[in-house]
């Protein structure tokens, strides 16, 4: 199976931040990576696919970029409702694993 | 509109067996697969398997083979997840999801349900 490890596993910013958040495969996935954000009780909302297409209706600060085992989700200037979870999930082969999640606060 | 609504939140006892639903509508329920996924409380996704409804094919992490069952009703356009057993380690938030396209490889989890929380205790 494969592992995704995120880093950091939880990160403090202030609104207008530039935040990434790095997501590394134990082997080689393509470009088949999903990012997902994920409020408190609520459930996930994709960001983006395929490593670096953003989802349709989510703002253009946020961006993905990466392929083979290094990925990164990039939010450009953080906006207050962007403090949230984030997770990376791989599609390249069952089971599609997630990673163990990033907690975006505000500093 | 794509909708996944999930059925509601379930408070059961050890060795109870349980199945909680998830209703699509607005695409072709057939043509495309549907994951579910754990969270626990205060922990994060977890993938526990999917099904292609069309021919009820299903797939599962080894994690959850063996202590979960999915299903799926193409008549009444729903899935399933069903436990014969429950045990307390098994309370948690059940998400359903489908994918973005119609294969498996490459295809994210793009439409959610709202979760059903499932919760085990004597």
């Amino acid at each position: 199976d494969i592992q995704l490890t995120q880093s950091p596993s939880s990160v403090s910013a202030s609104v207008g931040d530039r935040v990434t958040i790095t997501c590394r495969a134990s082997q080689g996935i393509s470009s088949w990576l999903g990012w997902y954000q994920q409020k408190p009780g609520k459930a996930p909302k994709l960001l983006i696919y395929a490593a670096s297409s953003l989802q349709s209706g989510v703002p253009s600060r946020f961006s993905g970029s990466g392929s083979g085992t290094d990925f990164t989700l990039t939010i450009s200037s953080l906006q207050p409702e962007d403090f949230a979870t984030y997770y990376c999930q791989q599609a390249n082969s069952l089971p599609h694993s997630f990673g163990q999640g990033t907690k975006l606060e505000i500093k | 509109e794509v909708q996944l609504v999930q059925s509601g939140a379930e408070v059961k006892k050890p060795g109870d067996s349980l199945k909680i639903s998830c209703k699509a509508s607005g695409y072709s329920f057939p043509d495309y697969w549907i994951a579910w996924v754990r969270q626990m409380p205060g922990k994060g996704l977890e993938w526990m398997g999917i099904i292609y409804p069309g021919d009820s094919d299903s797939r599962y992490s080894p994690s959850f083979q063996g202590q979960v069952t999915i299903s799926a009703d193409k008549s009444i356009t729903t899935a399933y997840l069903q436990w014969s057993s429950l045990k307390a380690s098994d309370t948690a938030m059940y998400y359903c999801a489908r994918h973005s396209g119609m294969g498996i490889t490459g295809t994210t989890l793009m439409y959610w349900g709202q979760g059903t929380l499932v919760t085990v205790s004597s």
